[in-house]
């Protein structure tokens, strides 16, 4: 079974910049969250989706935004980028809420210049 | 507002010795999930302890929980050089919260 698959890997913008990062769940997983890792903050969650609907947001401000497709696949959008954006951002899936534990894939560097 | 904290936060320790990560959250839960990060990668599910008094054992690591204490324990048994790794407890509240990470080398 293939893991939890995000894209890019790796990604520089400048502030000002809006990004898209995607997220591919485990086949039969239902459940997307997502984490942003820095060293000075650890994780942090973003928000969870579930059938499309967001079920759970973290306190991060409206520039992050994200959706569910109905193939649970997910992407996460940050506009008007700003250093401290700068983070390893995570996805990960469970078969649904409350159902554990959670599959983490590789993550997304995201470098904000 | 749930919060997990974890101690110590960086771990140094000598082959073959034992010792105890700590994780002690606010609120409620009877979820308490285990998992490891190895430098560039992502995170692992090691444990997963789903009721008052659960003990999991995998290897060198054993976790348990204490619901009532609210306290979660990682013990590590006879460490080895591959075991060196961030560990982290997380705790299941409306979403999942996790604790800061506990930074473990483990030295010849």
């Amino acid at each position: 079974k293939a893991g939890v698959t995000q894209t890019p890997r790796y990604l520089i913008k400048t502030r000002g910049q809006q990004v898209t990062l995607s997220c591919s769940p485990i086949s039969g997983h239902r459940s997307v969250s997502w984490y942003q890792q820095t060293p000075g903050q650890g994780l942090q969650f973003l928000f969870e989706y579930f059938s499309e609907t967001q079920r759970n947001k973290g306190n991060f401000p409206g520039r992050f935004s994200g959706r569910q497709f109905s193939n649970s696949r997910s992407e996460m959008n940050v506009s008007t980028l700003e250093l401290g954006d700068s983070a390893l951002y995570l996805c990960a899936s469970s078969l649904g809420p409350g159902q554990s534990p959670l599959h983490f894939g590789n993550g997304t560097r995201l470098t904000v210049t | 507002e749930l919060k997990v904290e974890q101690n110590p936060l960086f771990l140094s320790m000598q082959e073959g010795k034992n010792y105890t990560i700590y994780c002690n959250y606010s609120t409620t839960s009877d979820r308490l999930y285990w998992y490891r990060q190895d430098p560039g990668k992502s995170l692992e599910s090691l444990f997963v302890l789903l009721s008052n008094g659960a003990v999991k054992q995998e290897g060198r690591l054993m976790a348990s929980l204490d619901t009532k204490a609210r306290l979660s324990t990682l013990h590590i048994t006879a460490a080895v050089h591959d075991l060196s790794a961030t560990y982290f407890c997380a705790v299941e509240g409306n979403d999942m919260r996790f604790g800061a990470g506990t930074r473990l080398t483990v030295k010849p």
